[in-house]
């Protein structure tokens, strides 16, 4: 079975700084996607950034980007030039390639944004 | 992005009685949806997978004949907590999944529901 581990429940950053957050999991397929999702205190998911496995590119999206490193089995999520609106609970989700939308979070890590 | 709408927003009902809360694609067919279940500060729990026009296939632990899903359409899944209890308080969250041409997985999320059992 697929598990997926996020290691930091907590992380604080500066306005206008640069944080990351961590990711790791385990699986013994070789096709799959990876994704962090945002849930701010509306609950609402909200997709933030997702990675093809077979892809070696790193994903990014604006100020969010990924460091996937596939051997370590490991994918970070990095946010540039942090905004107050950037402080809600983030998710790292695993999916199996065969399973379309079928997800399996991590535990989250909630980021709060100092101004 | 597509659209998935959650009803009700958030429910109180009486212990013993039983709730449904249904999930609905606006603007696309779902092949298949998901229930989630989260508690405080904690991450989702997928329960089941909803397939449209087939029996749930459920999560291990979860209770089938508490937890009833019907995916009768392509637009709509609904899950009714059968004789609720206090310990059945959560928040539910459904989601939708759309085929892409050019991403295997599209899910997309409804606002949830907070179920308060008294």
């Amino acid at each position: 079975a697929q598990t997926v581990t996020q290691s930091q429940p907590e992380m604080s950053v500066q306005e206008a700084e640069t944080v990351t957050l961590s990711c790791t999991y385990d699986t013994s397929e070789s096709d799959y996607y990876l994704f962090w999702y945002k849930q701010p205190p509306s609950r609402q998911m909200i997709l933030v950034i997702r990675q093809e496995a077979y892809k070696q590119q790193n994903a990014t999206e604006n100020r969010f980007s990924v460091n996937f490193q596939k051997a370590a089995k490991s994918f970070s999520l990095k946010i540039s030039d942090s905004q107050l609106g950037d402080a809600a609970m983030y998710f790292c989700a695993y999916s199996s390639y065969n399973q379309g939308g079928k997800l399996i979070f991590g535990q989250g890590t909630e980021l709060s944004v100092k101004p | 992005g597509a659209v998935v709408s959650q009803h009700p927003s958030w429910v109180i009902c009486k212990s013993g009685t039983s709730v449904k809360i249904e999930c609905r694609s606006l603007d696309f067919q779902a092949t298949t949806m998901f229930w989630y279940r989260q508690f405080p500060k904690q991450s989702l729990m997928l329960m089941a997978t909803s397939n449209e026009g087939s029996k749930a296939t459920y999560e291990q632990g979860v209770e089938k004949d508490k937890f009833l899903i019907n995916h009768a359409s392509l637009t709509l899944s609904t899950l009714t907590v059968t004789s609720a209890h206090p310990e059945d308080s959560s928040f539910y969250i459904c989601s939708a999944y759309q085929p892409s041409r050019t991403v295997n997985t599209e899910a997309f999320f409804g606002q949830g529901t907070r179920l308060t059992v008294v």
